[in-house]
């Protein structure tokens, strides 16, 4: 059974790195069937897919916040990682990784884990 | 890119039928066959529903169903049950090598 367990601090300042991994158990990251991806949600608000990275190091972000993110795999502790640079009050949201697979869906999701930006 | 639109909310009674809509773009529902569903209890992680428009995953009740028309793809649940309450999003492939999820429905079983 595949398991996705996400790691990083719950609190982090503005202007700051957010920076979260995922730890990936009952599947690999070196697999070359499925992309990797980070998805958030805002307290009371909808689902925003943040980005993937897949196993030849390539990646994809969201317009919206490329400019910010930078999503990487590490295939020999099997974990792939997350960091957000000059955080504001509007990223604070529950982050979950979740298996992307090469049809596109979401298959298996961590349980996710909440990032509160704040001084 | 603009988030998928669905409805905010969404009724029905027990044993009754309802459909949740999500209506995109040529760029993203419209051009391919890659829309996906997912349901939400609250404080749990988002649970894969179905995949490639109608495609259940193993598991999955057949009480959930999907389909594709144009730029808006539709889910139906029937024989509503109380579990189904929920929040429940549509996922799109995009021409952008993206993804982009719906606004969400809140679904309730009177």
């Amino acid at each position: 059974q595949v398991q996705l367990q996400e790691s990083g601090p719950g609190l982090v300042k503005p202007s700051q790195t957010l920076s979260l991994t995922c730890t990936v158990s009952g599947g690999s990251t070196s697999s070359g069937s499925y992309y990797w991806s980070w998805i958030r949600q805002p307290a009371g608000k909808g689902l925003e897919w943040i980005g993937r990275s897949y196993t030849s190091g390539s990646t994809n972000y969201n317009p919206s916040l490329k400019s910010r993110v930078t999503i990487s795999l590490d295939t020999s502790k099997n974990q792939f990682s997350l960091k957000l640079s000059s955080v504001t009050a509007a990223d604070t949201a529950v982050y979950y990784c979740a298996r992307n697979t090469l049809r596109f869906s979401f298959d298996y999701w961590g349980q996710g884990t909440l990032v509160t930006v704040s001084s | 890119q603009s988030a998928l639109t669905q409805p905010a909310s969404v009724s029905g009674s027990p044993g009754q039928s309802i459909t949740i809509s999500c209506t995109g773009t040529s760029s993203d529902v419209g051009s391919y066959n890659y829309v996906s569903w997912y349901q939400q209890h609250p404080g749990k992680a988002p649970k894969l529903l179905i995949y490639d428009v109608s495609n259940r995953p193993s598991g999955v009740s057949n009480r959930f169903s999907g389909s594709k028309s144009g730029n808006t793809a539709s889910l139906t649940i029937s024989g509503l049950q109380a579990e189904d309450e929920a929040d429940y999003y549509c996922c799109s492939y995009t021409s952008s090598t993206t993804h982009v999820f719906g606004t969400g429905t809140k679904v309730t079983v009177l």
